[in-house]
C-alpha cells in the first residue's frame, strides 16, 4: 500500500493564478481532510469529506475549494491563488479502527505565491 | 479561536533524560486526546492516544486531567531519534470523530548525545 500521496510535492505559483492539488489514498478510508500548515500556527483544517460526492467547510475554507468524485481522492483547487496561501498542505485520511479514527497523512505539498 | 495551547519550546534534553510536556484544552466537551509526531519537513504521525485512565506505550507515558482540562507526554530514557515536534490533539468527538481535529502548534524537543 502505498498510504496516501500527494501531487505535486513543490509548486510556485504567482498571484492570480489558479491549480488543484491531488490527494490519493489506497486504504479505502471514509474520510479525507485538507490541512495547511504554517509556522507557528499549527495544522488547520481547510476542507473535508466524510464520503465520496460529500464535502464539508473547516476553519480555514475561504479561497479555495474541494472535490470528493471518487472515494479514493480528494482535490483541493486554489481558483486565484494569493501570498497568503504560501503554506504546506497536508491531506489526510482516516476510517474507524477500534474506537480511534487515526488520521493518515500525506507528505505534503509545499506551496509558495509570489 | 485557539483551543490547543502547547509550550513550543525547544526542549533541549541530554540523551538518557526524562522529559515531559504538557498542554491545556478550552474545550471542557473534548472527548478524545492523542500525541502525533512531527519529524522536520515530514507529515504527522499517530503516537499515542490519550486514555482517561494514563496509558503507556514503551517509553512513552501519556496522562489526562480533565478536571485541570490538560494532557501531558512523558518520554522516558530519551533517544537521540525521538527528535522531532509533538503535536497535541484533542476533538470534541469519542474516537476523534469523522471531521477533523484539532491540533495544537507543537512542542519542539531536541534530544542532545
Amino acid at each position: 500500500n502505498a498510504g496516501v500521496t500527494q501531487t505535486p510535492k513543490f509548486r510556485v505559483l504567482k498571484t492570480g493564478q489558479s491549480m488543484t492539488l491531488l490527494c490519493a489514498q489506497d486504504m479505502n478510508h471514509e474520510y479525507m481532510y485538507w490541512y495547511r500548515q504554517d509556522p507557528g500556527m499549527g495544522l488547520r483544517l481547510i476542507h473535508y469529506s466524510v464520503g465520496e460526492g460529500t464535502t464539508a467547510k473547516g476553519e480555514v475554507p475561504d479561497g479555495y475549494n474541494v472535490s470528493r468524485l471518487k472515494k479514493q481522492n480528494f482535490l483541493l483547487g486554489l481558483e486565484s491563488a494569493a501570498p497568503s496561501q504560501t503554506s504546506v498542505y497536508f491531506c489526510a485520511s482516516s476510517t474507524l479502527q477500534g474506537w480511534t479514527y487515526e488520521q493518515y497523512f500525506g507528505p505534503g505539498t509545499r506551496l509558495t505565491v509570489t | 479561536r485557539k483551543e490547543v495551547e502547547q509550550d513550543p519550546g525547544p526542549f533541549n534534553v541530554p540523551e538518557g533524560a526524562t522529559v515531559a510536556f504538557n498542554c491545556t484544552y478550552s474545550n471542557s466537551a473534548s472527548q478524545s486526546f492523542f500525541w502525533y509526531r512531527q519529524d522536520c519537513r515530514k507529515e504527522p504521525k499517530l503516537l499515542m492516544s490519550v486514555y482517561s485512565s494514563g496509558n503507556e506505550d514503551g517509553r512513552f507515558t501519556a496522562q489526562l486531567n480533565r478536571a485541570s482540562q490538560y494532557i501531558s507526554l512523558l518520554i522516558r530514557d530519551s533517544k537521540l531519534s525521538d527528535s522531532a515536534t509533538y503535536l497535541c490533539v484533542v476533538s470534541p468527538f469519542n474516537g476523534g470523530g469523522a471531521d477533523g481535529l484539532t491540533f495544537g502548534k507543537g512542542t519542539h524537543l531536541i534530544i542532545q548525545p
